[in-house]
Formats: structure tokens, sequence, C-alpha cells
């Protein structure tokens, strides 16, 4: 049972648009969440990140939004531009025992069309 | 140039034949993680260490080994690899476990098993 879902594989976006990209999940323990990029043939990137006692964190072009009582964040890429193409991953995160265990959701492919 | 370097960046291998693929980060981290990356499932995490000598399994350990004898190295040992195992790899570090140490991921390592 995935803990963390992107039910969008994929999201087509004019250059210039906004970019929503969301994600859902179901454990209310996480209290971190961050968000990778993924280019072709290269590892995930850090991108942005947000505590749970926040609901709202800005970093240039990219905005993290997150709904505590919908279980709900989403990345905002405003404007969309073509290098923003990859796929993004969301990530929640939670302390179990020593440890911060990370779990990834499945992804969501940006294509920026020119 | 900080990063963290896997390798082989391809493998291709038999059912049965034992292989190691290496990494290592020249960032002086503490965590170590290495993650599989397959379709609709995201990035699940195999093992992780804390430090030397610390480690600790994933969400899906079964059918690798891992070892951190030295803080930069990191190899993830699969003694009997089976066809379930192909899959896109990815080590990664962080300086920390803490709020404030997104992932540092290589580029990747696809193996597969025949």
């Amino acid at each position: 049972d995935q803990q963390v879902k992107q039910n969008s594989p994929s999201l087509s976006v004019q250059e210039g648009r906004i970019s929503i990209l969301n994600c859902d999940y179901t454990n209310s323990m996480f209290d971190y969440f961050l968000w990778y990029k993924k280019y072709p043939a290269e590892g995930p990137t850090f991108l942005i990140s947000i505590s749970s006692i926040k609901d709202k964190n800005e970093d240039g072009r990219f905005t993290v939004f997150l709904n505590k009582s919908a279980k709900h964040l989403s990345l905002h890429i405003v404007p969309s531009q073509p290098g923003d193409s990859a796929v993004y991953f969301c990530a929640a995160s939670v302390t179990s025992g020593s440890a911060r265990q990370l779990t990834f959701g499945s992804g969501t492919q940006l294509t920026v069309l020119p | 140039e900080a990063q963290v370097t896997q390798n082989p960046r391809y493998l291709i291998t038999v059912t049965g034949k034992k292989l190691t693929v290496t990494c290592s980060q020249n960032m002086n981290h503490e965590y170590m993680s290495w993650y599989r990356q397959d379709p609709g499932l995201g990035l699940r995490q195999i093992y992780y260490s804390m430090n030397v000598e610390v480690t600790d399994k994933g969400d899906v350990p079964e059918g690798y080994k891992v070892s951190r004898k030295e803080k930069r190295n990191f190899p993830l040992i699969l003694e009997s690899p089976s066809p379930n195992q192909t899959s896109l790899y990815f080590c990664a570090s962080s300086p920390s476990r803490g709020y404030n140490s997104p992932l540092h991921f290589g580029n990747g390592t696809r193996l597969t098993v025949t």
C-alpha cells in the first residue's frame, strides 16, 4: 500500500504557463515533505521542501503548498520553462526509531512545450 | 566537485552470478542509502547506513547486502541475483538524517538480470 501517491503519471504544459504537480499521502505522522526533480540518465536532485508546521514555501519559480487536513501537497512552477521538463518525485518523511524514514511517490513526468 | 559516484552505470548479468555495485561520496556525509526505482513504484529504499559499521534494512532489503567499512563507500552486493532485481539503482548520501539534509543522489546503475 503506497503511502505517498502521485496519481498523474504525466503532465504537459505550455511554456510560460503554470505547472501544478500533485501528491497525496495517507500517513498523518509524516512531518516533512520534499520534491525532487530527475532528468534522464541522472539521479534525482532536491528541489524544495516544506515542514508540516507550514502551509506554503516559496523558492523563486517554485512554490510548494501543503494541506494537512486533506493530506495533500502540490508543487507550482510559474512560469514553466522547457528546462523544467523532467520527472518530479514527491517524498514524505517521518521519524521511525532513531532514523527518519523517507517515502517517495511514483513520480510525474512533466513536459513543458515551447 | 561534490558528488556521489556509482559504478558501473550499466550492468547485464545472469541469474545467480554475484555482483557488487560500488558507491562513493566525497562530501564526508554520515548517512548513505540505496534505492531502487521501478515503473509505477517510485523510489524504494533497500538499505541505509547512519555511519561507519552501522547499517539497517529499508523497505525492500531481500536479496541484497551492504557494508559500510569506511565513511565514503557503501557498496551494494547481490549474492545471487534474480530477474526480479532488474531495476534502476540509486545510491544517495546526506550529512545527517535531520530535516535539513536532502539526499544527494548518484547517477544510477541500470541492472539487468537474465
